[in-house]
């Protein structure tokens, strides 16, 4: 069965703590992208990736990292110098930038 | 950047009322889509639509490229229709999508 997987659903972090949100996509997609969003409000692009071992800052990048060795993974790192990591975070893939984006079903993280 | 501004807000609907949502945007685009958002957060592709008309059973889409707007039409709502309602649009060769805030449609039994 085809599409995006997110997981964890659920994610509490700590003060002070780095926490990995997971991504995977078995579309073979070659874009992959990361977004936030907060209550009532659209998405914010984090990061996104055009090809594997490539990837380009978005407009909201400062305290979060990635990695992009496999085509079907796009790893999000939520870093402690993320002063406010309260959201929804969406993860998706197009074939090609220029295509049709589809969406995971997205991870909550909060902190405690 | 490019703006993307979407009315209303907020529409409540009686069940099996039409309604029309509207996305304007500020510069020339390569790709818009609609999206609608449900209860649970998923994102759910509605259409790809950077020009032209499209239909799929009850909504529709219309955008006019030229006049920087997007119509989604939404005929005959149902309960299930409710959400939050997106437009996106792409612009220059990076590809990310750029959202509207939304419009929150609730539809009332």
């Amino acid at each position: 069965d085809g599409g995006i997987t997110q997981s964890p659903k659920y994610l509490f972090r700590k003060e002070g703590q780095n926490v990995t949100l997971s991504c995977e996509q078995n579309l073979n997609h070659d874009a992959m992208y990361w977004y936030r969003q907060d209550p009532g409000q659209g998405l914010r692009l984090i990061y996104y990736s055009q090809i594997v071992n490539d990837f380009q800052k978005g407009d909201i990048a400062e305290g979060y990292s990635v990695s992009r060795e496999k085509k079907e993974s796009f790893p999000l790192t939520v870093t402690s110098a993320q002063k406010n990591p309260t959201a929804f975070y969406l993860c998706a893939s197009s074939g090609t930038v220029q295509e049709t984006q589809y969406f995971g079903p997205g991870t909550r993280l909060l902190v405690l | 950047g490019i703006q993307v501004e979407q009315s209303p807000p907020d529409l409540i609907l009686q069940e099996g009322a039409n309604s029309t949502l509207r996305c304007n945007f500020s510069d020339s685009v390569n790709n818009l889509q609609w999206f609608h958002q449900n209860p649970w957060g998923q994102l759910i592709n509605l259409f790809y639509i950077p020009s032209g008309t499209k239909q799929n059973g009850r909504l529709s889409a219309t955008t006019v490229a030229t006049e920087r707007y997007s119509l989604l039409y939404i005929s005959s709502s149902q309960t299930t229709d409710s959400g939050v309602y997106f437009c996106a649009v792409v612009r220059g060769s990076q590809g990310n999508l750029i959202f509207g805030k939304g419009t929150k449609l609730s539809v009332k039994p």
